[in-house]
């Protein structure tokens, strides 16, 4: 079965540093989802990509899939406290859209002021 | 909206009593989804329902059972707690187009089992 492997599984970093997310599959991705997570709160949906090498952004995210779509990173330019939390990438479960998602185990994310 | 809501936010349990986890979401989505979150072991799927009437099992089922009469609510049933069901749970609804599905997940419930 496809497994997510996320790294790394925590990060501390200063305000206004720039930092890299990375999580990779075991299999092919069709579907590679970014979400994050508030301690003692639900996830909140951030960027889905599907094309090898597509990237999208948002405000201060980025995030990439490679060419061979087994790879993906979320990248955070400038980091503010606002950034902090657990970061998760999910992937379709089958290969297909079919909504059974598996996710990574996460990687908690300290900014420092 | 309210989006996806979820009751209760917290609850302990004893070893052996049942409850049910509720969730409900108001945006007319056909797919529900219960997942649970163990520390530093990310999402694993229980139950989904692509609509009112189908539920499919997901990666871990066993010790739970849900159902689906209507569209906006989709329950979660422990029968017998027990200690490895020590978790928090999230419900999450979604709408699908061809290209993509976005999941929109509730806050949380966080269950004890003693």
């Amino acid at each position: 079965s496809q497994e997510l492997e996320q790294s790394p599984q925590s990060l501390i970093v200063q305000e206004g540093k720039n930092l890299t997310i990375n999580c990779t599959s075991s299999k092919t991705l069709y579907g590679l989802y970014w979400y994050k997570q508030k301690y003692g709160e639900g996830l909140i949906f951030l960027m889905m990509l599907q094309k090898g090498g597509e990237e999208k952004s948002h405000e201060k995210i980025t995030a990439k899939l490679d060419e061979k779509k087994q790879q993906s990173s979320l990248h955070i330019t400038a980091s503010q406290p606002s950034h902090a939390g657990i970061y998760l990438c999910g992937a379709d479960n089958v290969g297909g859209n079919t909504g059974k998602l598996i996710f990574g185990q996460g990687t908690t994310l300290q900014v420092k002021p | 909206n309210a989006g996806v809501t979820q009751t209760p936010k917290f609850r302990i349990l004893k070893i052996g009593q049942s409850m049910t986890l509720q969730c409900t979401q108001d945006m007319n989505h056909n797919y529900m989804y219960w997942y649970r979150q163990d520390p530093g072991m990310g999402l694993k799927l229980i139950y989904y329902s692509v609509g009112a009437g189908i539920t499919d099992k997901g990666e871990v089922p066993n010790g739970y059972n849900v159902s689906r009469s209507t569209t906006e609510d989709f329950p979660l049933r422990l029968e017998l707690a027990a200690p490895s069901q020590t978790s928090v749970y999230f419900c999450a609804s979604s709408y699908r187009t061809v290209f993509q599905e976005t999941q929109y997940f509730g806050p949380g419930t966080r269950l004890l089992v003693l």
